[in-house]
């Protein structure tokens, strides 16, 4: 099956820093990439769907100036956190998609983000 | 609005069956996955069904039905490690991806 990476696995910063973390599609070319938040104990929250060259799409109450989406080309996406805080503290998973219909989403690892 | 039902936790016993139900209401139907998550890992795929009827995967079946927006995902001969959420997910109109809040499942001995 297609394979995901995510980089890094986990990270832990100091408030008011900024986090990049890198999705990866390894062997096939992603024209939609997803980027998810999950808090403990609940459910995959969809923060933006980016498309290769352009801007991505955030969902209701995600900020676009805070949760930097790059997806420059068709196998890699960036998510940065910028200035982060304590409460961005959350398991971030990418996941991505090929082709323009409806096709499986093949999820990364996660990155696992602590904000001291 | 869109909505996906799943229960929160179920328990079951080694070498059992479960049965985990998932209901919907979306705004167009393209399809539904289950995905297996372990506790601090990103989901894994199982199934996905677009037409009623049931699909058989090893010890996992998964079940549709799109007129009672209705599907089930069935784990025979329950192993220790099956111990996972299992998420519900309805691809809608617009193809994106509606995610139920999952079932956390227990196999105790």
């Amino acid at each position: 099956g297609a394979v995901v990476s995510q980089h890094p696995s986990w990270v832990i910063c100091k408030s008011g820093t900024s986090v990049k973390i890198e999705c990866r599609s390894l062997d096939f070319q992603a024209t939609t990439m997803f980027w998810y938040r999950q808090f403990p104990k609940q459910s995959l929250m969809l923060m933006a769907t980016s498309n290769e060259g352009s801007k991505a799409t955030y969902e209701q109450g995600v900020e676009k100036d805070k949760f930097l989406i790059n997806h420059a080309s068709l196998t890699l996406s960036t998510l940065t956190v910028t200035s982060a805080h304590p409460e961005d503290s959350s398991f971030y998973i990418c996941s991505a998609r090929a082709g323009g219909d409806y096709n499986e989403q093949f999820f990364g690892p996660g990155t696992r983000l602590t904000v001291l | 609005g869109q909505n996906i039902d799943q229960p929160t936790e179920m328990t079951a016993t080694e070498g059992a069956i479960v049965q985990i139900n998932c209901t919907y209401q979306t705004s167009g139907f393209n399809g539904l996955f289950w995905y297996q998550q372990h506790a601090g890992e990103a989901p894994t795929f199982l199934s996905y069904n677009v037409l009623d009827g049931l699909e058989e995967k090893g010890r996992f079946s998964s079940f549709l039905s799109r007129s009672k927006g209705y599907s089930y995902l069935l784990l025979k001969e329950l192993q220790m490690k099956d111990s996972a959420s299992y998420l519900c997910a309805v691809v809608d109109s617009n193809y994106q991806l509606i995610w139920g809040a999952g079932t956390k499942l227990i196999i105790k001995p």
